[in-house]
């Protein structure tokens, strides 16, 4: 079966600080994978897409970078946080249409 | 763009109770899928249940169902005999059937948070 990793599970980092998230997946190949980011009581808001190794796509643009230096690694990255990089990371993977997601990251940013 | 509306901020059920969650949403495609998530103070998001647009029969997976009606564009979830660990943040999500990259992306609804009491 399938599973999915992510760390850290918790983070609090300075203003400024970089930043770096890891996800991994385990028992599938060449899955799509995706960041997302949910503020406090609200939805998820896709980041980062990715249908392979080096294969990165956007939805915002805004103050975070991703990369996929392996088939099943998918990193969350920033070189100077801001405060309003706070909140909740969920990396998910699928192979056709539903995702399924790991168990996140929070962030806080001081 | 695709919207996904969850009119219910909050739900209250009693344990062994049936409670149904609303979601509605808006689009101008024909294909798509549907998708209730369960949030439980962990944070980690659960697929509860999946439809496809293109099936006219309810989709069910144990003590879940929903009740899809094209048509209104409406896609609740019930949950019959209730327990305790169904308490979380449940969200209704959209994915389109065309596309890839970002376009295959979910778009979430803002949740209802339920309750179970008993």
């Amino acid at each position: 079966s399938q599973t999915i990793h992510q760390w850290p599970a918790t983070l609090v980092q300075p203003v400024g600080s970089p930043l770096s998230l890891e996800c991994t997946v385990e028992g599938t190949s060449n899955p799509n994978l995706y960041w997302y980011r949910q503020a406090a009581g609200r939805g998820l808001q896709l980041l980062f897409y990715s249908v392979g190794i080096g294969q990165i796509s956007s939805e915002v643009p805004q103050n975070l970078s991703a990369s996929r230096p392996q088939d099943r690694q998918f990193i969350l990255s920033s070189k100077k946080l801001l405060l309003s990089d706070s909140g909740f990371y969920l990396c998910a993977w699928s192979r056709v249409e539903t995702q399924y997601f790991g168990p996140g990251t929070r962030l806080l940013v001081l | 763009a695709q919207t996904v509306t969850q009119s219910q901020p909050e739900m209250s059920v009693q344990e062994a109770e049936t409670v149904t969650l609303s979601c509605t949403y808006d689009t101008s495609e024909s294909d798509y899928y549907l998708f209730w998530y369960k949030q439980p103070p962990s944070r980690q998001m659960i697929l509860v249940i999946r439809q496809e647009a293109y099936k006219q029969q309810n989709a069910t997976e144990n003590r879940f169902s929903v009740n899809f009606q094209k048509a209104a564009k409406s896609f609740s979830l019930k949950i019959s005999d209730s327990q305790l660990g169904d308490a979380a943040m449940y969200f209704c999500a959209y994915r389109s059937a065309y596309g890839t990259g970002t376009a295959s992306k979910l778009t979430f609804g803002t949740g209802t948070r339920l309750q179970v009491t008993l």
